[in-house]
């Protein structure tokens, strides 16, 4: 079993959409929540990290945190097409190791 | 302020080579860390380097070694290429201590082994 899970999708939705991006992990150990974005044949980009459980918003982005279910989301508002691209979870240990899921290929439609 | 940067961009091999990737981290960042990511996949963490010493080491043989120099840049090498190196391998930086959960990443060196 993978540590972080993540539905590799693809999902695609039209523009203004509410998005809802999910993953599982495993181990409790993780401390901190991450979420990247991934353009086609770039780096990922950090988009919002979270600490604990709880929610975090950043414009029209929404992380959750749920520790005691182990599962995290990311909500995208008002969603345009410049949001299409792979979102990537990432969960940390203490020390620096990222353990990411598979990600999960969006597209946003005008 | 620049951020990550990664040389080569692209980068075709055959198998049996070797092959040295390059990383200068985003300014003030002292702690680079390397991630292979095949596709469709997330990134793997390969090793992170911190004051010129490995500090932590994923699950990859020893193929894959690194160095990092002092003025915080780092080298990726891969010895004896297999067709399963084939991948996007990605730096990332950020600062030692308590800041290590913001690690920002460089565009990525694709390497194709052929």
């Amino acid at each position: 079993q993978k540590e972080v899970e993540q539905d590799p999708g693809p999902l695609s939705v039209p523009e203004g959409a509410i998005v809802s991006l999910n993953c599982t992990y495993s181990n409790s150990a993780f401390q901190y929540f991450m979420w990247y974005r991934q353009y086609s044949r770039k780096g990922p980009e950090l988009l919002m990290y979270t600490y604990s459980s709880g929610n975090k918003e950043d414009g029209r982005f929404t992380a959750q945190v749920d520790k005691s279910s182990k599962y995290i989301s990311l909500f995208i508002r008002d969603s345009q097409p410049s949001d299409s691209a792979t979102y990537l979870c990432a969960m940390i240990r203490e020390g620096g190791k990222l353990i990411f899921g598979q990600g999960t290929e969006l597209s946003v439609k005008p | 302020d620049a951020g990550v940067t990664q040389s080569p961009t692209h980068l075709i091999k055959t198998r049996g080579q070797q092959v040295t990737l390059r990383c200068s981290p985003k300014s003030g960042h002292d702690t680079v860390s390397w991630y292979q990511q095949a596709l469709g996949q997330g990134p793997q963490f390969i090793f992170q380097y911190y004051e010129e010493e490995e500090r932590q080491r994923g699950n990859f043989p020893d193929r894959f070694s690194g160095h990092q120099f002092p003025n915080y840049s780092s080298e990726l090498n891969v010895n004896a290429l297999l067709l399963g190196d084939s991948a996007l391998y990605l730096c990332a930086s950020s600062l030692g201590g308590a800041r290590y959960n913001e690690q920002f990443f460089g565009p990525g060196t694709r390497l194709t082994v052929l």
